[in-house]
Formats: C-alpha cells, sequence, structure tokens
C-alpha cells in the first residue's frame, strides 16, 4: 500500500535555529517528491519539487534532500523565522494510474516557531 | 497568488442541506483535484477531473458528487449535509496528466460549516 508518514507530528523552535522534519515513504513506482507549506486556513504552497535523479533542492532557507534507496526525504530550514510557523507536508507521486490521483499525501508536521 | 480560485470563501450551512462548491483551475491547467482538511486533520483526496472527465477517486461519501464543465472550472456538490462535513475543501489544479502529476496549485479552499 502507497503511504506517506511524517515526523514528527509537531515541534516547537525558537526564532532563528535550525530543524529538519522527516518523510519517509513506501511508493512504487515513484515519480517524484513534493514538501507543501500550509499556513493555517490557507492552501498549501510548493517549497520544492524533487525527482528520482535530485539529491538536494533549495529554496530559499528552505533544503530538501531525497534518498531514494532508502525512501527518506527530510526538509531542513535554516534561522527560522516566526513566518515559518506553519504545517510541512510531504507528498509523493506516484507513476501510473492510483486510487489517489497519483499524489499520496502525509499528514504533516506542525511546525511553531517561538520568538 | 495561485491562479486557482474557489467560491465561495466561507459558508455556513443546516444539516440536510445541499451546497455547491466553486473552482476555476489555473490558466492551462487541465487537471483539477477536490481535497477536504476536517479541524487539525490532514488533507484527504476527494476526487480527480482531466479534461473534463473522471480520473480517480478517493474517500468521496456517495452524497458528494463533482463535475468539470468545458471550461475546465469544476463543482463540487454536497449532500444531505452532517455536522461531519464541516471542513475546510480545497481544490487544486495541475497541468500534467501522463502518469505523473505536474506541479500541484492550491486555491485558498471553501470552509464550510454545517451547523
Amino acid at each position: 500500500k502507497n503511504q506517506v508518514e511524517q515526523s514528527p507530528q509537531s515541534l516547537i523552535i525558537l526564532e532563528g535555529k535550525n530543524c529538519t522534519l522527516q518523510c519517509n515513504y513506501t511508493v512504487s513506482p515513484f515519480s517524484n517528491l513534493r514538501w507543501y507549506k500550509q499556513d493555517t486556513g490557507r492552501g498549501p504552497v510548493s517549497l520544492t519539487i524533487m525527482t528520482f535523479s535530485e539529491n538536494t533542492k533549495s529554496n530559499g532557507r528552505y533544503t530538501a534532500t531525497l534518498d531514494a534507496d532508502t525512501k527518506q526525504s527530510s526538509l531542513h530550514i535554516t534561522a527560522s523565522q516566526l513566518s515559518d510557523s506553519a504545517s510541512y507536508i510531504c507528498v509523493v507521486s506516484a507513476a501510473g494510474g492510483g486510487s489517489q490521483g497519483n499524489l499520496i499525501f502525509g499528514k504533516g508536521t506542525k511546525l511553531s516557531v517561538k520568538p | 497568488d495561485s491562479g486557482v480560485t474557489q467560491t465561495p470563501k466561507h459558508l455556513i450551512t443546516a444539516t440536510g442541506q445541499r451546497v455547491t462548491l466553486r473552482c476555476s483551475p489555473r490558466s492551462g491547467d487541465l487537471s483539477v483535484y477536490w481535497y477536504q482538511q476536517s479541524l487539525d486533520q490532514g488533507l484527504q483526496f476527494l476526487i480527480q477531473y482531466y479534461n473534463g472527465e473522471e480520473r480517480a477517486k478517493g474517500n468521496i461519501l456517495e452524497r458528494f458528487s463533482a463535475q468539470q464543465f468545458p471550461d475546465l472550472h469544476s463543482e463540487l456538490n454536497l449532500s444531505s449535509l452532517e455536522l461531519g462535513d464541516s471542513a475546510l475543501y480545497f481544490c487544486a489544479s495541475s497541468v500534467v496528466l501522463a502518469g505523473r502529476a505536474g506541479e500541484l496549485f492550491f486555491g485558498e479552499g471553501s470552509r464550510l460549516t454545517v451547523l
């Protein structure tokens, strides 16, 4: 069964600190992996998309890594800001048809950045 | 601004009623997805359309139905509403189907409250 699991469920850090969010997946055949940021009550916004051949991708202070062998990804946030407080969702796209429209969503990690 | 427009933004109705949520995808995007997000929960895939045709179905209740029109806008119909249907309903659009989903752009959601 295609699944995406994220950890931790929630995280509290102080402003200015770094943090790393984890995503493990069992999706086959794999197409790509995405990270989204969702502010409370808003629509998710794409941060990065990585294909099988990409190990690292950055978007400002956000850096995503992908290990296709171990089926793990991480999202590293550097020098956190209060505006980073949000849910971060890992989404894996399966190649070919699937019951979820090819996209399998994790439940998200809720990050709170405190001053 | 993702380019995906959802209306209405907020909707309050009573149990047993029927509502219609509307989504206009980004210009050029043929694929539309609908998701439900209950309070503090992850995004649950409901249904996907591509160029007017249903392509994938998730855990969509029989009381819910959707369609995509020739101009590519989509509507999600929710009937015989129950308290548990209160949630944020998101529409997303993407440009590529072909076995994989392209960049996904989410609308700001329609918040449904059933009293």
